[in-house]
């Protein structure tokens, strides 16, 4: 079945930063999402993304579908950054089960 | 516009119990999934339930089930609980209106099984 990497593992940032993180994915999708995990354990969507780019606020995310891989910018980032971050991908077809990553964990420090 | 509920948040079981989780889905959506998050990792999907139907299924043992009533609101059945069941149980709602397939979660389950 699919894989799906995301790294960095951690990241330790100080208030303000920047950052990008990177999912890889080893076969063609035809989804793709990006989602914060809060410390309460609540998935908020970031973005629906399977190709191209998009923005929202001090977050914009990138897919190139050809090459496999998908980033996440982090710009200015403030402590409620904090949590870990999953890129879940469908694998093309008709599957719609969601494979995910293992995460990537984010602590901003004030 | 109701986000996807769950209920409940928390629960403590014994092993050999059974548990039923139960899930609403956002307002507009048909289609519910089944998550288990085990600490320190992504969640593992359980299954999918579209039209009343479980259509799709990951590599879950028997022990658990489910149902998907007409309102499209959905509930998880595990029975036999295993120490290893203790984990955050995520629903998801989604619509399979092409190019809207982004998933909502809910707020999730928290069991503990002694």
């Amino acid at each position: 079945g699919i894989q799906v990497e995301q790294s960095p593992p951690d990241l330790i940032l100080q208030e303000g930063a920047n950052s990008t993180l990177r999912c890889n994915f080893s076969d063609s999708v035809n989804n793709l999402q990006w989602f914060h995990q809060n410390p309460w354990g609540q998935l908020i969507n970031l973005f629906y993304i399977p190709s191209g780019t998009k923005q929202n606020g001090r977050l914009s995310a990138t897919t190139v579908a050809t090459e496999r891989y998908s980033l996440l910018y982090i710009s200015s980032s403030q402590t409620t950054d904090s949590g870990v971050y999953f890129c879940a991908v469908y694998n093309a077809g008709n599957n719609r089960k969601l494979i995910w990553g293992l995460g990537t964990s984010l602590a901003v420090n004030p | 516009d109701a986000g996807v509920t769950q209920s409940p948040t928390h629960l403590i079981k014994t092993r050999g119990q059974q548990v039923t989780l139960r899930c609403s889905p956002k307002s507009g959506h048909d289609t519910v999934s089944w998550y288990q998050q085990a600490l320190g990792q992504g969640p593992q999907f359980i299954f999918q339930y579209y039209e009343e139907e479980e259509r799709q299924r990951g590599n879950f043992p028997d022990r658990f089930s489910g149902h998907q009533f007409p309102n499209y609101s959905s509930e998880l059945n595990v029975n036999a609980l295993l120490l290893g069941d203790s984990a955050l149980y995520l629903c998801a709602s989604s619509t399979r209106v092409f190019h809207q397939e982004t998933q909502y979660f809910g707020p999730g389950t928290r069991l503990l099984v002694l």
